[in-house]
């Protein structure tokens, strides 16, 4: 059965910052997509990562970006900080079709 | 807990009733349609999807209807439960066979009084 571990849970930073977002799945599934979720914009997908590469880029400015690691755990990065990227940031990962997609609990990040 | 949406369409049932949530979609090409259902402090799970070439599927308590005609979208609950409580979204995904990029409908929030 398919698992992700995102990492960290809860996070405060300053504007003007940048962060890091961890996510691992459990049994090494190829694909890794990240979504932002918001109150006012909904789940949003930022990217995809298959095999390493991205594969699919949302409408997000270039202070979003992302990797994936050989054994398949994807990190992104939101550079210069702004309020507005507050957000609950999910990864779901796949190991076949999109309507396999399995979601991780997220990271919440508070941007003060 | 998270809020997922503070103006979400909400839908108030009464435990035992069946619940029906609609989604309209925009993309005449997208091939899966899939409905995820989120509680407080998670991330979406998958209920049930339908593929473009069918019109409905059946899962346990829960029947997904397909009118591409007008593009819309629907999730039957049956004898709804108050553990059915949560946000639920539909999703859609096009079919290029290019990867698993998912677009959101905006979310239905779903009430069960007991």
């Amino acid at each position: 059965k398919a698992g992700v571990t995102q990492t960290p849970r809860y996070l405060i930073k300053t504007r003007g910052q940048q962060v890091t977002l961890s996510c691992s799945p459990i049994s090494g599934h190829r694909s890794v997509s990240w979504y932002q979720q918001t109150p006012g914009q909904g789940l949003q997908f930022l990217f995809e990562y298959f095999s390493e590469t991205q594969r699919n880029k949302g409408n997000f400015p270039g202070r979003f970006s992302g990797r994936q690691f050989s054994n398949s755990r994807s990190e992104m990065n939101v550079s210069t900080l702004e309020l507005g990227d507050s957000a609950l940031y999910l990864c779901a990962v796949t190991s076949g079709g999109p309507s396999e997609a399995f979601f991780g609990q997220g990271t919440r990040l508070t941007v003060v | 807990g998270e809020s997922v949406g503070l103006h979400l369409p909400t839908l108030s049932v009464q435990e035992g009733d069946n619940s029906i949530i609609n989604c309209a979609y925009s993309n005449s090409a997208s091939d899966y349609f899939i409905w995820y259902k989120q509680e407080s402090g998670k991330g979406p799970q998958f209920i049930i999807d339908i593929r473009s070439n069918m019109d409905k599927r059946q899962g346990q308590r829960v029947t997904v209807l397909l009118n591409k005609t007008v593009k819309h979208l629907s999730l039957q609950i049956a004898a709804t439960q108050p553990g059915d409580s949560a946000v639920y979204f539909c999703a859609e995904t096009p079919n290029n066979n290019a990867g698993n990029m998912l677009t959101f409908g905006g979310g239905t929030r779903l009430m069960v009084k007991p």
